[in-house]
């Protein structure tokens, strides 16, 4: 099993629908979180960033991370085609040295005009 | 423009011909890491460095090398390349102090190895 699961997708909405983008885990040791955005041929770019528990927002999107069920989310609000890419949530149990990043395999997101 | 930036972006290769890739940064950031993105599996971390002449294995450090003797730069050698290690790579960097995690990818450079 996965450290990290997440739906491939792809996942195919109609502009302006609110959109849900899931990630599970096993390891509760994970403290950090981030949400990436990859859009094709390019890196994937820092999106969301939580610390432990609770809700994070800023502008359209927003994260939340539920650590008792090692659950998180990320939300778009209003999504535009522009939103269109690979969203790759990615985690940390903060071990200040190696700073490895266990990432999803990432949730392929389709937004239709 | 605050960036890391790779280069070649696209390379083509045969088995057990060296290779170099290298990764920069202008952010004056002190820690630094590779990646590589298969299908399915992901982003996995290759090695990192903490800092100049600082580094470390990641999970899948098997056929690579790395060094770090300047702060900006980062380079990846592949001693002798092997078909298995064609794949998208992925340079990253992130500061260091105040617990900071968030870490910021170059553009990737897409290795094929025949």
């Amino acid at each position: 099993q996965k450290e990290v699961e997440q739906d491939p997708g792809p996942l195919s909405v109609p502009e302006g629908a609110i959109v849900s983008l899931n990630c599970t885990y096993s390891n509760s040791a994970f403290q950090y979180f981030m949400w990436y955005r990859q859009y094709s041929r390019k890196g994937p770019e820092l999106l969301m960033y939580t610390y432990s528990s609770g809700n994070k927002e800023d502008g359209r999107f927003t994260a939340q991370v539920d650590k008792s069920s090692k659950y998180i989310s990320l939300f778009i609000r209003d999504s535009q085609p522009s939103d269109s890419a690979t969203y790759l949530c990615a985690m940390s149990a903060g071990d200040t040295g190696r700073r490895a990043l266990t990432f999803g395999s990432g949730t392929r997101l389709q937004v239709q005009p | 423009e605050a960036q890391v930036t790779q280069n070649p972006r696209y390379l083509i290769t045969v088995t057990g011909k060296k290779l170099t890739v290298t990764c920069s940064q202008n952010m004056n950031h002190e820690y630094m890491s590779w990646y590589r993105q298969d299908p399915g599996l992901g982003l996995r971390q290759i090695y990192y460095s903490m800092n100049v002449e600082v580094t470390d294995k990641g999970d899948v450090p098997e056929g690579y090398k790395v060094s770090r003797k300047e702060k900006r730069n980062f380079p990846l050698i592949l001693e002798s390349p092997s078909p298995n290690q064609t794949s998208l790579y992925f340079c990253a960097s992130s500061r260091r102090e105040g617990g900071s995690y968030e870490q910021y990818f170059g553009p990737g450079t897409r290795l094929t190895v025949t």
